[in-house]
């Protein structure tokens, strides 16, 4: 347990669906990420916010939509997505935007897009 | 370009030590890592090394830099079930432009241990 959590940890969704992933953290961060682990590509940072403003989007598609309403909370809002969107999708948090190593990583939510 | 491998499978007896082994290609690292994942679990940190060092233990895990070849390499003393997992190595860079690190993930060495 590290301290973040993300729900749902399964998820299922067609093409034409909306949903959105949510991550919360305990720890009294200021920084959280979005994190892509898919099985054909290693981990890639989506994006990062830093006292709930978004200060990093690596290029990310705008089907996907992060939202930051405070600092313990992150969603990442999925509309439209493609099959190749199938992944992990991993929630991390640090107290400041150190190094990787000061990062809580959360378990996961494994998406599926039919 | 930037660049991080590892062979993806690695079987063990358990008991063996196991030795994981990554290359980079970016000589401008600052921190070297080494990360776990278990089935359905997120990323758990293992242990890093600061690009000036060469070694690093830490009870049964062993990290060893060679900076001139650009290779990292975890070892795993004493092998049990419960190592079996997915292992990433990754490098942060930092980037002068943004004044953050820029982290690059190798695609994972599945370890598997045999009782």
């Amino acid at each position: 347990e590290t301290g973040v959590t993300q729900t749902p940890r399964h998820l299922v969704m067609g093409m034409t669906n909306k949903k959105s992933l949510k991550c919360e953290q305990h720890l009294g961060h200021n920084a959280m990420y979005w994190y892509k682990q898919s099985a054909k590509k290693p981990l890639e940072l989506m994006f990062v916010y830093s006292l709930e403003e978004r200060v990093e989007n690596n290029s990310v598609p705008s089907r996907f939509s992060p939202e930051c309403p405070n600092s313990s909370h992150l969603f990442l809002h999925l509309h439209t997505l493609q099959p190749e969107d199938s992944a992990l999708y991993l929630c991390a948090s640090s107290q400041d935007r150190q190094g990787l190593h000061t990062q809580y990583f959360g378990p996961g939510t494994r998406l599926t897009v039919l | 370009g930037e660049d991080v491998e590892q062979s993806l499978f690695l079987s063990v007896r358990e008991g063996d030590s196991s030795v994981i082994n990554c290359t980079y290609t970016d000589s401008s690292s600052t921190y070297l890592y080494w990360y776990k994942q278990e089935p359905g679990a997120g990323l758990q940190l293992l242990t890093y090394i600061f690009s000036n060092m060469d070694m690093k233990q830490d009870q049964r895990l062993t990290v060893l830099l060679n900076k001139k070849d650009k290779h990292l390499s975890l070892r795993i003393a004493d092998t049990q079930t419960g190592d079996s997992a997915i292992y990433f190595c990754a490098e942060s860079l930092w980037i002068k432009e943004t004044s953050y690190d820029k982290v690059i993930f190798g695609p994972g060495t599945s370890l598997s241990v045999i009782p």
